[in-house]
């Protein structure tokens, strides 16, 4: 049982250069979500699908699409990434029933935007 | 929207002294108040969660206060350890069925030292 993994660890990326984070969870969730941490600001969320099949803005959606590929995996891809988008991204995903609320993070992709 | 302010940012204790973070939140409508404790390098971990119903939750050293009227909830550890050592968060929510938008502090780092 792995929870959820995040791919890749690191990656740097220039000025207007495209790319998907993946990631995938082993617990059967049903919702996911994705978010951004930056220096003191806590972790802003990105957009997060609250079962197979939707998807909807978080906070800070601008730069960003998303895909939930199947019920357990949901990408995140930067179409033209900028300076700006220099953050560490987690994937998290919860059972999505009343019975808990609890979020399973990842291990997180440091991706700096030159 | 929600807004989740955390104070102190940074806190430095002897081990076995006690350590208190604060959060306020501006949205009544918010009913689900978790904490996450992150380790340097691995995305944050749930270590204890409220719902607004209740005034007060322990869970061996930790604890977690909720004042819904003046919509502030505190993290209490006590007999700090040096493993206790970390970046915490709060967060906030209004559950929406089973899935749940986490809005976050900015963050506390806790130094424990022996």
């Amino acid at each position: 049982n792995a929870g959820v993994t995040q791919t890749p660890k690191f990656q740097v990326l220039k000025t207007g250069q495209s790319m998907t984070l993946q990631c995938a969870q082993d617990m059967n969730h049903n919702s996911m979500y994705w978010y951004r941490q930056d220096p003191g600001m806590g972790l802003r969320l990105i957009y997060y699908s609250a079962s197979e099949g939707t998807t909807d803005k978080g906070e800070v959606p601008n730069g960003y699409n998303v895909s939930r590929l199947n019920k357990r995996e949901f990408s995140l891809r930067l179409e033209s990434a900028a300076p700006s988008q220099t953050s560490v991204y987690f994937c998290a995903s919860s059972d999505g029933t009343a019975r808990t609320h609890e979020q399973y993070f990842g291990p997180g992709t440091r991706l700096t935007v030159t | 929207g929600e807004n989740v302010e955390q104070h102190p940012s940074t806190l430095s204790v002897q081990e076995g002294d006690s350590a208190v973070i604060k959060c306020t939140y501006s949205d009544s409508a918010s009913n689900y108040f978790p904490w996450y404790k992150q380790e340097l390098g691995k995305g944050p971990q749930l270590i204890i969660d409220i719902r607004s119903n209740v005034g007060e939750k322990k869970d061996q050293r930790i604890a977690v206060t909720l004042n819904k009227t003046a919509k502030h909830f505190s993290l209490h550890i006590t007999e700090t350890q040096p493993e206790d050592s970390a970046v915490y968060f709060c967060a906030a929510s209004p559950l929406s069925g089973g899935y749940n938008k986490l809005i976050f502090g900015a963050g506390t780092r806790l130094a424990v030292h022996p």
